[in-house]
């Protein structure tokens, strides 16, 4: 089955550091993508890991451990504009298709 | 940049109808789909299609159709709408190579009554 699990909700305060956490169990496995969705916004993409490490942009970074089925998106130096929900998806390239996660809500307070 | 288009942000709709959601991409992808969002359940992927008149079932394609005579157009149908197709629509375009990020636009909230 295809299993991409993420918490609902998380709160954090400005300027501080955020982990959001992704695990998955898909039948395959071609890469891992993280879109933000602010709410009433289209999704817009972040970042894009297929191999194991940690790729960095900017204030955001994401992480990979593909043996583990897990990844996380690190947010550093939070502004309010990060509240949004941030979803986790992996691309199953034998079907040529995005399996996404239900999203994780973030809550970004002064 | 890349700019995806969807014909109308909100939808009102009777049960029963026939119902059009229209997507236009401008960057000549390849690929374009169609997703629904529901809250807790995430975005989920009703119909894509990879070249023009081609289409491939997503996981939920039951109730829906669609249509692809142009590569900048992909359309989706509702062939008789019914309450539990109340949700967000999202239309996603991408380069052939599946590695590359999809864009999506902006969604229609479609309610139907």
């Amino acid at each position: 089955g295809q299993n991409i699990d993420q918490p609902t909700e998380m709160t954090a305060t400005e300027g501080a550091i955020v982990q959001i956490n992704c695990t998955y169990q898909t039948s395959g496995f071609n890469g891992l993508f993280w879109y933000q969705q602010h709410a009433g916004e289209a999704p817009t993409f972040l970042s894009y890991n297929v191999l194991d490490g940690l790729e960095e942009k900017g204030r955001f970074s994401s992480f990979l451990s593909r043996s583990k089925g897990y990844s996380y998106l690190l947010l550093k130096e939070l502004q309010m504009k990060d509240s949004a929900s941030y979803l986790c998806a992996v691309f199953d390239g034998g079907y040529n298709k995005l399996i996404f996660g239900a999203g994780t809500r973030l809550a970004v307070h002064p | 940049d890349v700019k995806v288009t969807q014909s109308s942000r909100y939808l009102v709709k009777r049960t029963g109808e026939k119902v059009f959601l229209e997507c236009v991409q401008d960057m000549d992808h390849e690929n374009m789909f169609w997703y629904r969002q529901d809250p807790g359940l995430g975005l989920r992927l009703i119909y894509f299609s990879y070249d023009v008149k081609m289409k491939e079932k997503g996981d939920i394609p039951e109730g829906y159709s669609v249509s692809r005579e142009k590569k900048e157009r992909f359309s989706l149908i509702l062939e008789s709408a019914s309450t539990n197709q109340t949700s967000m629509y999202l239309c996603a375009s991408s380069p052939r190579t599946g590695s590359q990020p999809q864009h999506f636009g902006d969604g229609t909230r479609l309610s139907i009554l």
